[in-house]
């Protein structure tokens, strides 16, 4: 079935580690996003990419890296420079970033700093 | 400043009542895209309906319908004879142009659902 993977499901990491959470969508989608998601707010979007190998920053991009060298990966990695990294991590991907396209999302991360 | 506005933070209804959810926003563009999504407990958010500024037409799909009316920027989302399976949060999402082909969905605060039996 086409869809969209996140693992891991949880992830814990120590004050200090950095940690990368996986994104796959088989899809065949051209464009990819990363969301973080806090208690009663809403999605903020950290990365996107419209293509492989290249990408853009979100409203919340300090303390995330990301690589798109397939187009079927977008792995972010959460880097001890995130003050406050504790959150619900979605990925998402739509055929373009043409504004219009449905983002679908996988099931999430949920990363929980010790 | 705030794009999405859900004043709604939670509702709470019976079973077969009909829940309507509210959604404001802001654009300058004179071309956007809104959007519904459902997050279930599982936390995957699921797209629901979608409608572009220039098509103020309302509709119904099954027990979904929305009112979208440009001269208050509101796209209200109404559920009919609400199921316990509707219970949920729903976002509002506002799809709209930063710069050349490159758009941006803003969500709003989202609106827990919770529909008893």
């Amino acid at each position: 079935d086409g869809g969209i993977t996140q693992s891991p499901k949880y992830l814990f990491r120590k004050e200090g580690q950095n940690v990368t959470l996986s994104c796959e969508q088989n899809l065949n989608h051209d464009a990819m996003y990363w969301y973080r998601q806090d208690p009663g707010q809403g999605l903020r979007l950290i990365y996107y990419s419209q293509i492989v190998n290249d990408f853009q920053k979100g409203d919340i991009a300090e303390g995330y890296s990301v690589s798109r060298e397939k187009k079927e990966s977008f792995p972010l990695t959460v880097t001890s420079a995130q003050k406050n990294p504790t959150a619900f991590y979605l990925c998402a991907s739509s055929k373009t970033d043409r504004g219009y396209n449905e983002q679908f999302f996988g099931p999430g991360t949920r990363l929980t700093v010790l | 400043a705030q794009k999405v506005t859900q004043a709604q933070t939670e509702i709470s209804v019976v079973e077969k009542e009909d829940v309507t959810l509210d959604c404001v926003y802001e654009t300058r563009d004179t071309t956007y895209y809104l959007f519904w999504y459902k997050q279930p407990p599982s936390g995957e958010l699921v797209f629901l309906i979608r409608r572009n500024s220039f098509d103020e037409q309302n509709e119904i799909s099954g027990r979904y319908s929305w009112n979208f009316q440009k001269s208050t920027s509101s796209f209200n989302f109404t559920i009919t004879a609400s199921q316990v399976v509707d219970s949920a949060v729903y976002f509002c999402a506002l799809s709209e142009l930063v710069r050349s082909n490159d758009y941006k969905l803003s969500f709003g605060a989202g609106t827990t659902v919770t529909v008893r039996a």
